[in-house]
């Protein structure tokens, strides 16, 4: 089945470490997105990429980084610069040919302890 | 700027009732829209979606939704509304075009309880 894994689905990380989460997809899209999700906030973008070893800032990437070395993963750094990380995490992706909806995997709660 | 608001924060409708999620969307040119829903904890599944063409789209699980450009409104409805559809709801605009691509800009969501 083609779909958007990621991975882990729970995930506590101490104060001042950095953490990554994964993000995979298999449909072949083209574009894949990052986004937090805070409760009563709605999805705000953090970063996005349309081709491998390209990306770009979203709406909120300070404290964030990510790297697009393949075309079906596109994994999110949150580092110790990020100021209150705890949220829940959602990656998207979405074919660029013609105008398309954006898939999502099933999300990543980051917990800071 | 593109923006989208969904004025209602937290609706709730009577199982067997009708259900009207309200959005609107401030855009330049001809917009794209979208209407997920998300389960506690869950990723975002797409439920209809508008680019052109006939203005009232039909959608899974029997939603549908209306476009209508004068109101810069794309209104989210269901007939009869099972405890199943209790859930969040977002509202989203793109334009697919451009440096901008695919970004779709989300509104705040719409919480959906249904009374037994």
């Amino acid at each position: 089945d083609g779909g958007i894994t990621q991975s882990p689905k729970y995930l506590f990380r101490k104060e001042g470490q950095n953490v990554t989460l994964s993000c995979e997809q298999n449909l072949n899209h083209d574009a894949m997105y990052w986004y937090r999700q805070d409760p009563g906030q709605g999805l705000r973008l953090i970063y996005y990429s349309q081709i491998v070893n390209d990306f770009q800032k979203g709406d909120i990437a300070e404290g964030y980084s990510v790297s697009r070395e393949k075309k079906e993963s596109f994994p999110l750094t949150v580092t110790s610069a990020q100021k209150n990380p705890t949220a829940f995490y959602l990656c998207a992706s979405q074919r660029l040919a013609g105008v398309n909806e954006q898939f999502f995997g099933p999300g990543t709660r980051l917990t800071v302890l | 700027a593109q923006s989208v608001t969904q004025p209602d924060i937290h609706i709730t409708v009577s199982e067997g009732a009708s259900l009207e999620l309200r959005c609107n969307y401030s855009y330049g040119a001809t917009p794209y829209l979208f209407w997920y829903v998300q389960s506690p904890g869950q990723g975002l599944q797409l439920l209809l979606k508008y680019f052109s063409g006939d203005t009232l789209v039909q959608g899974i699980k029997g939603f549908e939704a209306e476009f209508k450009r004068s109101q810069s409104s794309f209104n989210l409805r269901k007939p009869s509304v099972h405890w199943s559809d209790a859930a969040e709801y977002f509202c989203a605009v793109g334009d697919g075009m451009g440096n901008q691509g695919g970004k779709l800009i989300f509104g705040q969501g719409t919480e959906l309880s249904v009374k037994p």
